[in-house]
């Protein structure tokens, strides 16, 4: 079957601009999580979705990083004002349910360009 | 707080070596769990095995094993007789019991398994 998908695989964007990455779980998927991984670095968590609502956006930098979940199903993650640090490889994850005694299924990520 | 560390940050072997990569973990919750992920030069984080707190034995998978011991909070990965397709990152990441409950990853271990 389909697996996680993530779109667009590449952006670039001026500093200041607004980005939109988008994320299209496997389908039955009821958790969503997002994490941001930096060159050289380890994937870092951003926020975990359980069906439409945030039930962690602890991960969140500041207030210029937002993600939705409208419908359960695709997430959007939106970042405003961007700024040259937010510059990095932005990964999905679905899993089956929230339980960690499931795993998350990575797609291939976005990498955000910050110039 | 949590805390993963991969202190290898690089190993180079010859194909049909073994090589052990090491992952340390830190945490104060009694039940966790344990995760290793590959990222092959594509980017997609590949999982490959997950370990409760609570299972100590080790497991074999094909030329892949995993050493857990509590004792030393240690989750070492190995594999034997190497060939140049598991040149990659390798990722541990630790997670709480509980749901929703996002990935600690370490920095990594890049793996270079040259011919």
């Amino acid at each position: 079957g389909a697996g996680v998908s993530q779109t667009p695989s590449n952006k670039v964007t001026e500093k200041g601009k607004y980005v939109e990455l988008r994320c299209d779980p496997i389908s039955g998927h009821t958790a969503l999580y997002w994490y941001r991984q930096s060159l050289g670095q380890g994937p870092e968590f951003l926020i975990y979705f359980q069906g439409t609502g945030a039930a962690d956006d602890s991960g969140l930098p500041n207030d210029r990083f937002f993600a939705v979940r409208p419908e359960g199903s695709v997430s959007t993650l939106k970042i405003q004002r961007t700024e040259r640090g937010d510059s990095a490889v932005y990964l999905c994850a679905s899993s089956l349910s929230g339980r960690s005694s499931y795993e998350q299924y990575f797609g291939p990520g976005t990498r955000l360009t910050v110039t | 707080a949590q805390k993963v560390t991969q202190a290898q940050t690089e190993i180079s072997v010859v194909e049909k070596e073994d090589v052990t990569l090491d992952c340390v973990y830190e945490t104060r919750d009694t039940t966790y769990y344990l995760f290793w992920y590959k990222q092959p030069p594509s980017g997609e984080l590949v999982f490959l095995i997950r370990r409760n707190s609570f299972d100590e034995q080790n497991e074999i998978s094909g030329r892949y094993s995993w050493n857990f011991q509590k004792s030393t909070s240690s989750f070492n990965f190995t594999i034997t007789a190497s060939q140049v397709v598991d040149s990659a990152v390798y990722f541990c990441a630790l997670s709480k019991e509980t749901s929703g409950s996002r990935l600690t990853f370490g920095e990594g271990t890049q793996l270079t398994v040259n011919p």
